[in-house]
């Protein structure tokens, strides 16, 4: 299986500052059709995880553009800017090139 | 809108089983995959499987092809996920969630195993 490893676990931040997540896999994440499938989650507190951002760097239905996804073979990064008390809980990352899909291990983000 | 409603909590004792419901609705059910996703307490994320909701196939992860099923009532909209033999390991929020993009989850449904 391929393994998704998230740095760093915890992130401390403040309301309006700006932060990255990073995200590794143990191999490429290219899929022979030419897309990288890796994506994008957050998990906020009792709630079911959602989506943000797709394919590297798509952001989803209603995710505001303080949200950016970059990277590329086996190296990603989640950017957050003017970070919001919304933003605070869990993100994911999750890569569903190769069977079966993984998710990495999950960095909270939580205020200073 | 599209939304995915799941049924409620369980309280089952080891031995015993569980099916769980997934209801899709805001779209059409049979034009996208459906997946399942454990999330154990206080744990991160694991894919368990899907199931194509055009056939009916399910393929299932490794770790989840003893005792749990994957199923279909396509005139409802509804999947549904059973697991056998529940044990305390089973203990966890199960999630659906459509497609290749996880883009849609259900609310989750916590299954508690105790004796």
């Amino acid at each position: 299986d391929v393994l998704m490893t998230q740095t760093p676990v915890s992130l401390p931040v403040s309301l309006g500052g700006q932060v990255s997540i990073s995200c590794r896999s143990s191999q490429s994440l290219v899929h022979s059709d030419g897309n990288t499938y890796l994506h994008w989650y957050l998990q906020k507190p009792g709630q079911s995880p959602q989506l943000l951002i797709y394919r590297v760097s798509n952001r989803f239905s209603g995710v505001p553009d303080r949200f950016s996804g970059s990277g590329s073979g086996t190296d990603f990064t989640l950017k957050i800017s003017r970070v919001e008390p919304e933003d605070l809980g869990v993100y994911y990352c999750l890569q569903s090139t190769h069977f079966p899909p993984t998710f990495g291990g999950g960095t909270k983000l939580e205020l200073k | 809108q599209i939304q995915l409603v799941q049924s409620g909590p369980e309280l089952k004792k080891p031995g015993e089983s569980v099916k769980i419901s997934c209801k899709a609705s805001g779209y059409t059910f049979t034009d996208y995959a459906m997946n399942w996703v454990k999330q154990a307490p206080g744990n991160g994320l694991k894919w368990m499987g899907w199931i194509n909701t055009q056939t009916g196939k399910p393929t299932y992860a490794d770790d989840f092809k003893q005792r749990f099923v994957f199923s279909l009532e396509t005139s409802a909209s509804t999947a549904y996920l059973q697991i056998n033999n529940l044990n305390i390991e089973d203990t966890a929020t199960y999630f659906c969630t459509r497609e290749w993009r996880f883009d849609y989850w259900g609310q989750g449904v916590m299954v508690t195993v105790s004796s």
